[in-house]
């Protein structure tokens, strides 16, 4: 089965340094998800992109918070410089949305990166 | 958004019918309803999704009321394997983003 792939799976820094999560999303899908899970507040949606273009980022703290797609194989999510309070599980998911939006396809996650910021 | 609402644990035995309810009574007509489990350290799983039909998969079914106000999933023999939280997902319209809930935390017992 096809599979989203997320590196590293486990990443632990310090306070004030660059991380970097890295996602492979499923060959044909246009649309890349990240999330961000903790005990406190669940998954929440950080931002998503469709054709290698964001759609959304509301999700996500616009001054340490950036993520791309240099190409559609690969998604990044870089946080710099990193805080505690980022520490989280960060999920990647992909899925395939039609022409103008619709689509009933599901979305696939990843087996996430957990951060843990010292 | 249409919000969903899940009872927040569950238990059943293992070789049992799992029936996992969820209300989404502000559905829209053309909102599907999504279900996914996420196991211990695991993204979140696909599991199934419907609009007003009622499905089945290789996984569980899905029921769906006829006023599309709620469902039910049914993991029909469920196993040590399916302990998980499963969320009820309404997906929004455009955009194709998800909304996780809380989720219901379901324990199979043998």
């Amino acid at each position: 089965d096809a599979r989203v792939t997320q590196t590293p799976r486990h990443k632990v820094t310090e306070m004030g340094q660059e991380v970097t999560m890295r996602c492979q999303p499923i060959l044909g899908h246009n649309t890349v998800f990240w999330y961000r899970q903790t005990m406190m507040q669940g998954l929440e949606l950080l931002a998503y992109f469709r054709n290698r273009a964001p759609l959304d980022d509301s999700g996500m703290p616009k001054d340490r918070f950036s993520a791309e797609m240099p190409d559609a194989t690969l998604a990044t999510l870089k946080i710099q410089p990193s805080e505690p309070r980022d520490s989280a599980v960060y999920f990647c998911a992909s899925g395939l949305v039609l022409q103008g939006g619709r689509g009933n396809q599901p979305q696939h996650f990843g087996d996430g990166t957990r951060l843990s910021i010292l | 958004d249409a919000k969903t609402t899940q009872p927040p644990s569950m238990d059943c035995a293992e070789g049992r019918a799992a029936n996992l309810p969820c209300n989404h009574s502000t559905i829209s007509g053309n909102e599907y309803v999504y279900w996914y489990r996420q196991i211990h350290s695991q993204g979140p799983q696909y599991i199934i999704h419907g609009l007003k039909n009622n499905e089945t998969n290789e996984m569980a079914s899905l029921i769906i009321t006829e006023d599309r106000k709620s469902s039910t999933l049914i993991l029909p023999h469920a196993t040590l394997r399916d302990t998980a939280v499963y969320y009820c997902i309404v997906r929004v319209k455009t955009g194709n983003q998800f909304y996780f809930g809380t989720g219901t935390s379901l324990t199979v017992i043998p």
